[in-house]
């Protein structure tokens, strides 16, 4: 399978345990982003990657979240401390941006996140 | 900035009828546009997209959606209906030319297919 993966993708967590989410990206894609989206919304935009550069994060993630590409590959989402808040679904997606428009963004399947 | 509204949060159609799922948008550069369907416990699925080339675009599964830039819309439309459509879709706007660097979505609209 050559699309975007993500582990684990279901994880059920006691509040205030750590939780690391895993994304691989399709391989020639330089770009990786981060969504989380909840029950009945839309994804929200969460941070983004060009290579190993984190180039933008959303007001969304607070300093119990951290987000790193250490060598352009794959990427890891950790949350800290979680909170029974932090319960969604969390989306990773990558692209190769050309010049111009019409890049597809490519979808994993996400990664469901339940705090109890 | 850019925006994406979508009109309906819930459309609901028979078997075998014409599908309309609608989808506004507001961007301040020429946009591209994606429409991505996401059955339950999923990931999100791309149906089809508009990159400035021909206004009305085709995708995968009978879909098409059409560009009207004088009405800042990208309406969803399939002739026919089935079962399995049953599932939310995704206006997305992205903005890739300029300083806004991530896609927008609409809040999605979840269709019911109707036997």
């Amino acid at each position: 399978d050559t699309g975007v993966s993500q582990d684990p993708r279901h994880k059920i967590t006691k509040r205030g345990q750590n939780v690391t989410f895993r994304c691989d990206p399709i391989s020639e894609h330089n770009r990786l982003y981060w969504y989380r989206q909840t029950l009945g919304q839309g994804p929200e935009f969460l941070t983004y990657f060009q290579n190993e550069a984190q180039l933008e994060k959303s007001r969304l993630l607070s300093d119990r979240f951290s987000a790193e590409r250490p060598k352009g590959s794959f990427s890891t989402l950790e949350i800290q401390r979680t909170e029974q808040g932090d319960s969604a679904m969390y989306l990773c997606a990558s692209i190769t941006p050309r010049t111009g428009y019409g890049n597809t963004i490519y979808f994993g399947e996400g990664s469901w996140l339940t705090v109890v | 900035a850019q925006s994406v509204t979508q009109l309906d949060s819930h459309v609901s159609v028979s078997e075998g009828t014409p599908v309309l799922l609608r989808c506004n948008y507001s961007s301040s550069y020429s946009p591209s546009l994606f429409w991505y369907v996401q059955h339950p416990n999923k990931g999100l699925q791309l149906l089809l997209k508009y990159t400035s080339a021909a206004t009305l675009v085709k995708g995968i599964n009978g879909f098409e959606a059409e560009f009207k830039k004088s009405e800042t819309s990208f309406h969803l439309t399939k002739p026919s209906a089935h079962m399995s459509d049953a599932a939310e879709y995704f206006c997305v706007v992205s903005d890739l030319s300029g300083s806004a660097r991530q896609l927008t979505f609409g809040s999605g609209t979840q269709l019911t297919v109707l036997p």
